[in-house]
C-alpha cells in the first residue's frame, strides 16, 4: 500500500474551513483514499473515502488531485467538536484487504 | 442509529491471567475487525474476521490472540496468557462489506475496551 504524508498538527478558527493534506505520491490506480479521525480516545471514525473524484457528504469533501498523488480534506465549517487527530489512509480495494492501517495523522485543534 | 458495543469498558487483570475482551457488532455488517492502541501511539490493526474464520491478521496477532464468534451477535478476542505490554485501548469495528470491494468498506468502530495489565 502507498505511504501518506500528513503534517503533524494544525489549527484552525472556530466557524472557518479546515484543509487537511495528505501526500500519497506513490498511490497506484486500485488504491482508495480513507479518511477517518480520532476525537480524544474514542474509536477511530470513518469520515469520507474515494478513488479519483471529489466526494462530498454531511460531514466533508474529499478532493484528491488529477494524478491523485495528493488529497485534500475540507471540513467546511469547523466546529469546537471536530478538535481530533485525522489520518488519511490509502488501502487497496481488492480481496481479502479489509484492514485499515494508520499513521500518526494530523492532531488538528480548532481554536474559539 | 445502530453501533458497536464493547465490554467491559475498563478490564484490569494480572500478568499471565487470560482475558475475553466482548464486542457486538452492527447487525448486518458481515465483516469485523480487532485493533489496540497503546497509550500515545497509533492506531494498530490486529486481526480481520469473515464467514466465521479469519481473514487477514498483522504480526502483533501471535498463538496468544484468538477471536471467535460464539454466537450470531457476539465477536471476541481472547488473550491467552496476558503481557504487560498487551496493556492498550482495544477497538472492535465491523463493516458492512470488506475494503476489497471497490472501495466499500466504512468501519464502524466501537468505544473501546481499556486493557490494564499489572
Amino acid at each position: 500500500d502507498a505511504k501518506t504524508t500528513q503534517p503533524p498538527s494544525m489549527d484552525c478558527a472556530e466557524g472557518r474551513a479546515a484543509n487537511l493534506p495528505c501526500n500519497h505520491s506513490t498511490i497506484s490506480g486500485n488504491e482508495y483514499v480513507y479518511w477517518y479521525r480520532q476525537i480524544h480516545s474514542q474509536g477511530p471514525q470513518y469520515i469520507i473515502h474515494g478513488l479519483k473524484n471529489n466526494e462530498t457528504n454531511e460531514m466533508a469533501s474529499l478532493i484528491i488531485t488529477e494524478d491523485r498523488k495528493s488529497s485534500t480534506l475540507i471540513l467546511p465549517h469547523a466546529t469546537l467538536r471536530d478538535t481530533a487527530v485525522y489520518y488519511c489512509i490509502v488501502r487497496v480495494a481488492m480481496g481479502n484487504n479489509n484492514d485499515m492501517r494508520f499513521g500518526a495523522g494530523t492532531r488538528l485543534t480548532v481554536k474559539p | 442509529e445502530p453501533e458497536v458495543t464493547q465490554t467491559p469498558s475498563h478490564q484490569v487483570t494480572q500478568m499471565g491471567q487470560e482475558v475475553i475482551l466482548r464486542c457486538v457488532p452492527i447487525s448486518n455488517h458481515l465483516y469485523f475487525y480487532w485493533y489496540r492502541q497503546i497509550l500515545g501511539q497509533k492506531v494498530e490493526f490486529l486481526v480481520s474476521f469473515y464467514n466465521n474464520e479469519i481473514s487477514e491478521k498483522s504480526e502483533i496477532f501471535d498463538d496468544q490472540f484468538s477471536v471467535e464468534r460464539p454466537d450470531g451477535s457476539n465477536f471476541t478476542l481472547k488473550i491467552r496468557s496476558t503481557k504487560l505490554e498487551d496493556s492498550a485501548m482495544y477497538f472492535c469495528a465491523s463493516s458492512e462489506m470488506g475494503v476489497g470491494l471497490a472501495g466499500a468498506g466504512e468501519q464502524f468502530f466501537g468505544p473501546g475496551t481499556r486493557l490494564t495489565v499489572l
